[in-house]
């Protein structure tokens, strides 16, 4: 069972508050990834990180920044929300394959469902 | 170009039949990994299969196989002998080697397990 954890699970919260969605896993691995999805639809990458110190933007365009000054901790920050922001954000983890070259399957936590009035 | 593509927005079976759930892939990499997921309404995605470029075998994980048949570029899950808590989305996502190790998803599909 994979040990990523993400809070708050559900937010609401109105326009213009700043927000940071937290994630965590205990498994070590070096690679960290957010995800936004909305309800029944794909996945967009948004932010990931393969490794301390070293984020990079995905491929939908987010207002959202991100951090990775630990390898276990990979929040996420809105900070000033909009209803366009509401939608799911799904934090997810990978190691790489030693001596592949590869990357393993990404574990996902149960991810944060915001809100914004 | 999409990446994964995925047909079937919904799709139904009967308890206790096999289902097949179609994916493609464009890729010009040779070493890629193909991944199946389930999204059950609580929104956590599950790994569920995983297959790579080099395998010469589909793979297969209890009720789950992949058919992969490379020259056509397609990733197809099977379930078989389906139950009620099968019910969810799912989604195949590919992991390309030359591009960094990104992962892309498709848009998924809706199975429904009819009593």
């Amino acid at each position: 069972e994979a040990d990523i954890y993400q809070t708050p699970r559900y937010l609401v919260i109105g326009t213009g508050k700043k927000i940071t969605l937290e994630c965590s896993q205990t498994m070590g691995h070096d690679k960290m990834y957010w995800y936004q999805q909305d309800p029944g639809m794909e996945l967009h990458l948004i932010h990931y990180s393969y490794g301390v110190n070293s984020t990079e933007k995905g491929d939908l365009s987010s207002e959202s920044t991100v951090s990775r000054i630990r390898t276990e901790h990979f929040p996420l920050t809105l900070e000033s929300a909009r209803p366009s922001h509401t939608s799911q954000y799904l934090c997810a983890s990978s190691e790489s394959v030693p001596g592949t070259g590869d990357t393993g399957e990404l574990f996902f936590g149960e991810g944060s469902r915001l809100t914004v009035l | 170009a999409q990446k994964i593509t995925q047909t079937q927005p919904g799709m139904f079976v009967q308890e206790k039949e096999a289902v097949t759930l179609d994916c493609t892939y464009d890729t010009s990499d040779p070493s890629y990994g193909l991944f199946w997921y389930k999204q059950p309404s609580s929104g956590e995605m599950i790994f569920l299969i995983y297959q790579g470029s080099y395998d010469q075998q589909n793979a297969t994980e209890g009720r789950y196989s992949l058919n992969f048949q490379k020259a056509r570029k397609s990733a197809n899950l099977v379930i078989s002998a389906s139950q009620l808590g099968d019910s969810a989305m799912y989604f195949c996502a590919m992991r390309e080697t030359n591009t960094g190790n990104q992962f892309y998803f498709g848009t998924g599909t809706s199975l429904t397990v009819i009593p």
